[in-house]
C-alpha cells in the first residue's frame, strides 16, 4: 500500500519551461489536492478536485492548470515557469476509511526554476 | 478572511511536559473537519488526528489529543509526555464546504521544540 506517490521528487527548469507533476493514490479516496509550500509558510491550496472529472481553483491557481485523469491521478502542470513557482509541491488525497475520515499527503516536489 | 488561525509561531517546551498547539477556525458551513499535521525537518506531512464537527468526543490518537471546543470555534492539539522526536512544524487544517467539493486549508503552522 503505497499510499500518495509523486513524482519527480526533484527539478530544476528554466523560466518559461513547462512540466507535470505526476500525483497517484491508491486509498479508493474521492477528494484529491495540490498545494506549494514556500519558505517558512504554511500550504497555500492551488487546485482541488472532489472526484473524477471535477476540479476547482483553490487560493493560487495562476500559472497552474490540473487534471483528474481518473480516480487515482491528479496531475499538476506549469505550462511556462516563472522563479516565483519555485516551491515545494505537495499532492494530498482524502477519504473515509473504515468510518475514519482522513486525509494523507505525498512526499513532495521540490521545484527550483532558474 | 485568515479560515485557519495558529497564533504561536514557536514554542519551546521540556521534555516529558505535555504541550498544547492553538488553532481556532472561521466556517459558517455546520459539516466541517478539523485536521492536525506534523511536518519534521525532512519536510513530509504525517497526518496525526482528525476532529469532525458532529463528532461529540474529542479525537485521540495515541500521546495526541483533539480539544474541540465548538462555541469558541477552536480545535486545540494536546501531545503529552512529549519527547525529542516531537519537534517539528504542526500545521492545523479544516475541511470544508458542501459534500462533493470540499476544501482543505491549512494554517501557517507552530514550530515546537522539545528540550532535554
Amino acid at each position: 500500500n503505497a499510499g500518495v506517490t509523486q513524482t519527480p521528487k526533484f527539478q530544476v527548469l528554466k523560466t518559461g519551461q513547462s512540466m507535470t507533476l505526476q500525483c497517484a493514490q491508491d486509498m479508493n479516496h474521492n477528494s484529491m489536492y495540490w498545494y506549494r509550500q514556500d519558505p517558512g509558510m504554511g500550504l497555500r491550496l492551488i487546485y482541488y478536485s472532489a472526484s473524477e472529472g471535477t476540479t476547482d481553483k483553490g487560493e493560487v491557481p495562476n500559472g497552474y492548470n490540473v487534471s483528474r485523469l481518473n480516480k487515482r491521478e491528479f496531475s499538476l502542470r506549469l505550462e511556462s515557469a516563472a522563479p516565483s513557482q519555485t516551491s515545494v509541491y505537495f499532492c494530498a488525497s482524502s477519504g473515509v476509511k473504515f468510518g475514519n475520515t482522513e486525509a494523507f499527503f505525498g512526499q513532495g516536489t521540490r521545484l527550483t526554476v532558474v | 478572511a485568515q479560515k485557519i488561525t495558529q497564533t504561536q509561531p514557536g514554542m519551546f517546551v521540556q521534555e516529558k511536559e505535555a504541550v498544547t498547539l492553538d488553532c481556532t477556525y472561521d466556517t459558517s458551513d455546520q459539516s466541517y473537519g478539523l485536521f492536525w499535521y506534523k511536518q519534521p525537518s525532512s519536510g513530509e506531512m504525517i497526518f496525526l488526528i482528525y476532529q469532525g464537527s458532529y463528532d461529540e468526543q474529542n479525537a485521540t490518537e495515541g500521546r495526541y489529543s483533539l480539544n474541540f471546543q465548538k462555541a469558541r470555534k477552536s480545535a486545540n492539539l494536546v501531545i503529552s509526555a512529549s519527547q525529542l522526536g516531537d519537534s517539528a512544524m504542526y500545521f492545523c487544517a479544516m475541511r470544508e464546504g458542501i459534500q462533493g467539493a470540499q476544501k482543505l486549508v491549512f494554517g501557517q503552522g507552530t514550530r515546537l521544540t522539545i528540550n532535554p
